[in-house]
């Protein structure tokens, strides 16, 4: 299975920009990358995913290497609320749940 | 819609005690999945359903069983309850499998053996 790896712990100041990264050098072709985040005492909600090309939603951007071996999760301003488990995980297209991993993530920690 | 719920939402058990968490889910999704989280980890698959009236083992199953009777829940079932099955339980489904397809999580059962 396709595993990621990210920084144990960041830390931003309220309302500055947060670049999250994932690395994921053994992602195949077929792999999307997904991210959730999981706020205190709740479970894990969805954020982004994509497959190549950058994305962008309400909540977030994700920007993918070209070669697709690493991505980077952006938060434009960090709320207070945004303080969270951030997960970075692959997704086969053909595959069931069990690939669904959840690594340790990183833990936002947003600062007033 | 209510998404995904769990029930109970807090439990204490003895050890040997038995048993079910419930998942309900009204999104009409074919993939049903239950983890578990210890502790500053992240998420480990117990069991999950890819239909009504099918389930298989993830990758920590060993004293869980699951039903899938009815599309819309998924029962997680503790038969004899130890101190290692301590964790907080979420259940999740989505309408397709792998892909680009999101997944929904309920807010978890917080499950305490002693």
């Amino acid at each position: 299975d396709a595993k990621t790896t990210q920084p144990n712990s960041m830390e931003s100041n309220e309302e500055e920009p947060v670049h999250l990264p994932c690395n994921h050098s053994t992602i195949s072709g077929t792999d999307y990358i997904h991210w959730y985040r999981q706020l205190p005492s709740q479970g894990p909600e969805y954020v982004i995913h994509g497959l190549t090309s950058n994305v962008n939603n309400r909540m977030a951007s994700l920007a993918i290497a070209e070669d697709r071996k690493s991505s980077t999760l952006i938060l434009h301003r960090a709320t207070l609320r945004d303080a969270a488990v951030y997960y970075c995980i692959l997704r086969d297209s053909d595959n069931y749940g069990q690939n669904f991993v959840f690594g340790p993530g990183t833990r936002l920690s947003v600062l007033p | 819609n209510a998404g995904v719920t769990q029930t109970p939402k807090f439990r204490v058990l003895k050890t040997g005690q038995s048993m079910t968490l419930l998942c309900a889910q009204d999104m009409n999704h074919e993939y049903m999945y239950w983890y578990r989280q210890d502790p500053g980890m992240g998420l480990r698959l117990i069991h999950y359903s890819v239909g009504e009236g099918t389930t298989a083992k993830g990758e920590v199953p060993d004293g869980y069983n699951v039903s899938r009777l009815k599309k819309q829940n998924f029962l997680l079932g503790l038969e004899s309850a130890a101190p290692s099955q301590t964790s907080v339980y979420f259940c999740a489904s989505n309408i397709l499998a792998g892909g680009p397809y999101e997944q929904y999580f309920g807010p978890g059962t917080r499950l305490t053996v002693t």
